[in-house]
């Protein structure tokens, strides 16, 4: 079965501080992570995925099959990354399937 | 507003009433989700149209109905909902039919929904 863990419901970092958001996923097959952000009152959208090893808004995240993890990384938190962030898994090349997404984590950078 | 956008951004209703949620993507995309978002679960899909004929259907509860009359107009109707349907439901679209790489999945607002 699919299923993606953020085990973290709420991280809190100074300003300035290293930020890390921890995802690790089950699945059988080869799989796609994503990254989806909410910042208050907006919509859902796209922050990241494994397959562009892009860095947007300064966050990265890598794709470590053997920890079977997706966390994403950023050296120097700011307060416009305040969020809550969902990692999200698919199965890779087979067009349209829909998304699993974690339970999402909610940082909160502080001044 | 581009993209994808759905109405009414807020409803509340009774569980005897009946109401239909919209969304609409201005995108050609060619595929569209039903996402719901608890405050306490993770997001869950409900429902995946491609080229408006639905593929997926996640036991959902008859009550909520889907329908997809063309590739860029999906709706949700309610009917009979109870209060733990209170949520925000998520409509999303993308590009890709079938086949090939995965294309990334463009959210809406969301409607906020409070079933008393």
């Amino acid at each position: 079965a699919q299923r993606v863990t953020q085990p973290e419901k709420l991280l809190s970092v100074f300003k300035g501080a290293p930020v890390e958001l921890k995802c690790n996923y089950s699945y059988s097959g080869s799989p796609e992570l994503f990254w989806y952000v909410q910042y208050s009152r907006q919509r859902l959208q796209l922050l990241l995925r494994h397959i562009s090893r892009e860095s947007i808004k300064g966050f990265t995240a890598d794709l470590n099959k053997g920890e079977t993890s997706f966390h994403l990384k950023k050296p120097f938190a700011q307060e416009e990354d305040s969020a809550m962030y969902y990692c999200a898994l698919t199965r890779a090349g087979s067009g349209n399937t829909p998304l699993v997404f974690g339970k999402g984590t909610r940082l909160s950078v502080i001044a | 507003e581009t993209g994808v956008t759905q109405t009414p951004r807020h409803l509340v209703m009774g569980m005897t009433n009946k109401k239909s949620l919209k969304c609409e993507q201005h995108l050609g995309h060619n595929a569209m989700y039903w996402y719901k978002q608890s405050a306490k679960k993770p997001l869950e899909l409900m429902f995946v149209y491609s080229l408006e004929e639905r593929v997926e259907n996640n036991s959902v509860p008859s009550r909520f109905s889907p329908e997809c009359p063309n590739s860029s107009h999906l709706f949700l109707h309610l009917h009979t909902l109870q209060p733990e349907d209170s949520a925000l439901y998520l409509c999303a679209s993308s590009p890709r039919l079938a086949g090939g790489r995965i294309d990334t999945q463009y959210f809406g607002p969301g409607t906020r929904l409070t079933v008393l």
